[in-house]
């Protein structure tokens, strides 16, 4: 079982629909979490980071549940430029800044 | 100002050759990540400097995999006798230090093993 899990997807939306990505981690000892995205062929870029108590970033919702060892990313609205690769992504404590990713959830918007 | 660079962007090495695969990070960074994607898959850790220091190894796949920062700048990722389940994305990444700074990623070099 990989230590953080997604559903790869891929979802297919049409532009204005609210999308909903979910994430799990097996690690208790996960630090910091993120959100990062990769666009076809191209490097990971940080989205957001992700905190207990929530945080929002324009259209972006991240949430996370530490009992439940949960993130979900929330976009609402959604653009043509949102499609991308949304990748779940977390950091251990004392592992350095090691960072370990989920599989990556696919995500096209359609006109 | 520039980001991280990696060279070569594309590699092809018939099976058994070795290879060489290089990252620039920013200027200043201290911390550098070298993470291994294959296809439909998320980026996977390899290893991890701190300046010249190799302080985790512990995702480098097997001894034919090497990697080395010997001025704390520039840092070179070799494979040795390259086999086709190397075929992947090789990802550099470099931040200030530490796990709470952001790590800023290289365009990544595709190597393709035939």
């Amino acid at each position: 079982r990989k230590e953080v899990e997604q559903d790869p997807g891929p979802f297919n939306v049409p532009e204005g629909a609210t999308v909903a990505f979910n994430c799990t981690y097996s690690n208790s000892a996960s630090q910091s979490f993120f959100w990062y995205r990769q666009d076809c062929r191209k490097e990971p870029k940080l989205l957001m980071s992700v905190y207990s108590s929530g945080n929002e970033d324009g259209r972006f919702t991240a949430q996370l549940n530490r009992a439940s060892q949960y993130i979900s990313l929330l976009i609402r609205d959604s653009k043509l430029s949102d499609s991308a690769t949304y990748l779940c992504v977390v950091n251990n404590r004392n592992q350095g800044g090691k960072l370990i990713f989920g599989q990556g959830t696919e995500l096209s918007v359609k006109p | 100002g520039a980001g991280v660079s990696q060279s070569p962007r594309y590699k092809v090495a018939k099976r058994g050759q070795d290879v060489a695969l290089r990252c620039d990070p920013i200027s200043g960074h201290v911390s550098l990540f070298w993470y291994q994607q294959a296809l439909g898959q998320g980026p996977e850790f390899l290893t991890y400097f701190q300046n010249e220091a190799q302080l985790d190894k512990s995702g480098l796949p097997s001894d034919r995999f090497f990697a080395e920062r010997p001025e704390g700048s520039v840092s070179t990722l070799k494979i040795q006798r390259t086999q086709q389940e190397d075929s992947a994305v090789y990802l550099c990444a470099s931040s200030l230090g530490g796990s709470s700074y952001e790590q800023y990623f290289g365009p990544g070099t595709r190597l393709t093993v035939t």
